[in-house]
């Protein structure tokens, strides 16, 4: 079966500190990987899409990036944190190609302080 | 474009109560719809979705009915529990065109009461 891993699950970070979560999933291959952010409301912001190794799509222009070194890795980043920055931040992963439901990560917790 | 539209919460329930959360969207061709359950700081969970008209999905009491006439997907439960609170998603996904980025809809807020 599959499993999506995100780490950590909570952080706490200085504005203009850098930035790395991570996403991993198991038991599939070639996924199409989101990062998603939550800010307090609920509502769900696309932040980027990948559909393979080294192809990165971004919905949102900001100062975070993303990248996809391995076929089951995908990294969210940031140089500086902005205060605008906190939130929940989601990673998710769905079958290439189809429109199949999307399987969620348990999220990481960050804020900007 | 795609877009989906929910009622706005938070809807508050006494147990035991009937549970309809409205939903419609704006597609073009035949997407495939979703609702999504998000218990409190948790990730996002499939709760039932329908890949083609007249479908019915159904999970842990819940349903929808894809309804392409009225182009709505509501979400119903006879009898809501307390562990049922929670934030709802609805989704779709694909139609014509062959996006293959989901758009939700902002979520509803569920309340229940003992």
């Amino acid at each position: 079966s599959q499993t999506i891993h995100q780490w950590p699950a909570t952080l706490v970070q200085p504005v203009g500190s850098p930035l790395s979560l991570e996403c991993t999933v198991e038991g599939t291959s070639n996924p199409n990987l989101y990062w998603y952010r939550q800010a307090a409301g609920r509502g769900l912001q696309l932040l980027f899409y990948s559909v393979g190794i080294g192809q990165i799509s971004s919905e949102v222009p900001q100062n975070l990036s993303a990248s996809r070194p391995q076929d089951r890795q995908f990294i969210l980043s940031s140089k500086k944190l902005l205060l605008s920055d906190s939130g929940f931040y989601l990673c998710a992963w769905k079958k290439t190609g189809g429109v199949d439901e999307q399987y969620f990560g348990p999220g990481t917790r960050l804020t900007v302080t | 474009g795609n877009s989906v539209t929910q009622m706005e919460g938070p809807v508050t329930l006494s147990e035991e109560a009937f549970l309809t959360i409205n939903c419609t969207y704006t597609a073009t061709g035949y997407p495939s719809l979703f609702w999504y359950v998000q218990y409190p700081g948790e990730g996002l969970q499939l709760l039932l979705k329908a890949t083609k008209a007249d479908d019915k999905g159904s999970n842990k009491g819940f349903e929808a009915t894809y309804r392409k006439e009225t182009t709505s997907f509501h979400l119903e439960k006879g009898s809501v529990q307390v562990s049922d609170s929670a934030v709802y998603f609805c989704a779709l996904s694909g139609g014509t065109g062959g996006s293959y980025i989901p758009t939700f809809g902002r979520g509803t807020s569920l309340i229940v009461h003992p």
